[in-house]
């Protein structure tokens, strides 16, 4: 079974820092790419950014770009989120996803971790 | 940029009747379009991809349809758990969310 566990959220202030993990089971964790999707609450979905199976390639959202940095550790069937320079629009429940059909739809999604930038 | 268009933003609907949701590209994402649903307190649950292709373990009562630029979702007999928010999104380009259609019960 596919379980996305993230972690690492929490109350910060704005122009902080925080990092997000999220631990992956129940697949061959190094042979997909990894996503991150985030929802303001009670708001709409936004993807954020993702990172290739190996950890090569990363993309991110124009919102996020020179800010977040997504990486990955396959020893650790981990991904992380490293999130810089926060600000009140990056306040939201972050999902790490994937896709198993190695597209841009999302099978699994994680539970989230809510992030709050707040004073 | 692509813009997505869910409409409408509210859908009540009464339990057995059908529903009808639709999403509107603003240029053509050729069948790249899913349908999630969501209910509160939870991740959303993917239901269609490749606009007409159900998920794994997804009831046949939810079916999609369209291409290019207009999409619908319909859901045949609206059961109690079926009550929630339906977002579609198109991955034909840098993927995009619609607003959400929250159905709630007439």
């Amino acid at each position: 079974e596919v379980q996305l566990v993230e972690s690492g959220g929490g109350l910060v202030q704005p122009g902080g820092s925080l990092r997000l993990s999220c631990s992956a089971s129940g697949f061959t964790f190094s042979s997909y790419a990894m996503h991150w999707v985030r929802q303001v609450s009670g708001k709409g979905l936004e993807y954020v950014s993702a990172i290739s199976s190996n950890g090569g390639s990363t993309y991110y959202a124009d919102s996020v770009k020179g800010r977040f940095t997504i990486s990955r550790d396959n020893s650790k069937n981990t991904l992380y989120l490293q999130m810089s320079s926060l600000r009140a629009e990056d306040m939201a429940v972050y999902y790490c996803v994937i896709s198993a059909g190695g597209s841009y739809y999302f099978d699994y999604w994680g539970q989230g971790t809510l992030v709050t930038v707040s004073s | 940029e692509i813009v997505m268009t869910q409409s409408p933003a509210t859908l009540s609907v009464s339990p057995g009747e059908r529903a009808t949701l639709s999403c509107r590209a603003s240029q053509s994402v050729s069948s790249n379009l899913a349908w999630y649903q969501q209910k509160p307190g939870q991740a959303p649950r993917l239901l269609i991809y490749g606009a007409s292709t159900r998920a794994t373990g997804i009831p046949a009562r939810f079916s999609g349809s369209g291409s290019g630029a207009e999409f619908t979702l319909t859901i045949s007999s609206l059961q109690s758990e079926d009550f929630a928010v339906y977002y579609c999104q198109q991955y034909n380009d840098w993927p995009l969310f619609g607003q959400g259609t929250k159905v709630e019960v007439k």
